[in-house]
């Protein structure tokens, strides 16, 4: 069965540096997100991004933070100036097509820790 | 604001016993409705998801759920439930107003299945 994929699935970084997580979404799916769960929290929606450009923002994405999709297969969430309220999981997801018409797929997540 | 809520956080079980985790949204339009499941150490997991129809949904290992539109209720049922069932259960619901399918998630409820 086709997945999601995450990497890496543990990244430990200072304060201030900048990290960029990865995500391979499934290869016919054209919605993708990223999400994230501070520890103890629920899980929260960052962004939506379609047709190469970004469709829905949380307010939680802030300029810190980016996504992209560099070639066909990857999905990336760049966090510019790690800060310690950053620290959580971020998880990946994707999807076929639009609402009534599927499900999103997670990946496994990436630990995202700020020292 | 949209959001979701599980009124247990915690749930304690022997196995056989009979299991229903509760679930609301407020919203007032149309919505799909999912639950997830995330087993210790492993990703989200699709459970079980509401469209349309008929409302008593039925999911993947002996799970099922019900819509019930004028309480605004999604709940999730299992008659017996087994030792591999302890998971954090996830109820969460996409706004077909918005198109683009993100999830608005309650906060968890962690379910212990004792042997």
């Amino acid at each position: 069965e086709p997945e999601v994929t995450q990497t890496p699935s543990h990244q430990v970084t200072q304060m201030g540096q900048e990290v960029i997580l990865r995500c391979v979404p499934i290869s016919n799916h054209l919605y993708f997100y990223w999400y994230r769960q501070i520890l103890g929290q629920k899980v929260e929606f960052l962004v939506s991004f379609y047709n190469n450009e970004i469709s829905e923002k949380s307010e939680i994405f802030d300029d810190q933070f980016s996504v992209e999709r560099p070639d066909g297969s990857n999905f990336t969430l760049k966090i510019r100036s790690t800060k310690l309220e950053d620290s959580a999981m971020y998880f990946c997801a994707s999807i076929e097509g639009l609402a009534g018409s599927g499900s999103q797929f997670f990946g496994p997540g990436t630990r995202l820790t700020v020292l | 604001a949209q959001s979701v809520s599980q009124h247990n956080h915690h749930v304690i079980l022997s196995e056989a016993a009979s299991l229903e985790l509760g679930c609301n949204y407020s919203y007032g339009g149309t919505v799909n409705l999912f639950w997830y499941v995330q087993y210790p150490g492993q990703h989200l997991q699709l459970l079980l998801k509401y469209f349309s129809g008929d409302p008593l949904v039925k999911g993947i290992k002996g799970f099922e759920a019900e819509f019930i539109k004028s309480k605004f209720s999604f709940n999730l049922r299992k008659p017996s439930v087994q030792w591999s069932d302890t998971a954090e259960y996830f109820c969460a619901v996409t706004l077909l107003s918005g198109g683009y399918n993100k999830l608005i998630f309650g906060a968890g409820t962690r379910l212990a299945v004792h042997p």
